[in-house]
């Protein structure tokens, strides 16, 4: 089956330490997106990346990292200068060469104690 | 990318057409009016697009007035696994948007009732 994985579902975190979120696609996309969701909001763009070895930054990349070292894997990390990491995570990914969709994964669910 | 409006919550009784209305009066020639929907818990789901004409696929309709200023989502026979939270978002095609990003607002609640 073709499709976007994250892992794990839910993840527990003592603040101060830097956690990373995964995110594999076999979709054989080149562009690959993270978002953030806060309760009852949408989603908001923490980073992207259009090919290998590239990536930017979206609206609110500070206290996020990611590298895109192989087409499948966008992993982000959530340092310890993310002031209020706690939300759901999500990661998607995008075929360049169709002006269409977005394919999303199914979410982590960050929890920092 | 234009702003959208969109009511932040809708009911509609099971088997009955669910109309989800969206205002983007800012809206420009060459953007697009997509819908996604997000069931809890879940990661949204792309639903259709369209750019002036009116179109259809196998999960819904998408009407844009001939201002292209507002469009209705027409879900034709609502059921209960519809019940989620439903986006309208309005950007350029992504060889013009610099990465293809996408802009969230808050959607419309949409519950499906027996």
């Amino acid at each position: 089956d073709g499709g976007i994985t994250q892992s794990p579902k839910y993840l527990f975190r003592k603040e101060g330490q830097n956690v990373t979120l995964s995110c594999e696609q076999n979709l054989n996309h080149d562009a690959m997106y993270w978002y953030r969701q806060d309760p009852g909001q949408g989603l908001r763009l923490i980073y992207y990346s259009q090919i290998v070895n590239d990536f930017q930054k979206g609206d609110i990349a500070e206290g996020y990292s990611v590298s895109r070292e192989k087409k499948e894997s966008f992993p982000l990390t959530v340092t310890s200068a993310q002031k209020n990491p706690t939300a759901f995570y999500l990661c998607a990914s995008r075929d360049r060469a169709r002006d269409n969709e977005q394919f999303f994964g199914p979410g982590t669910r960050l929890t920092v104690l | 990318d234009a702003k959208t409006t969109q009511p932040p919550s809708m009911d509609c009784a099971e088997g009955r057409a669910a109309n989800l209305p969206c205002n983007h009066s800012t809206i420009s020639g060459n953007e697009y009016v997509y819908w996604y929907r997000q069931i809890h818990s879940q990661g949204p789901q792309y639903i259709i697009h369209g750019l002036k004409n009116n179109e259809t696929n196998e999960m819904a309709s998408l009407i844009i007035t001939e201002d292209r200023k507002s469009s209705t989502l027409i879900l034709p026979h609502a059921t209960l696994r519809d019940t989620a939270v439903y986006y309208c978002i309005v950007r350029v095609a992504p060889r013009h948007n610099q990465g293809g990003k996408l802009i969230f607002g808050q959607g419309t609640e949409l519950s499906v009732k027996p």
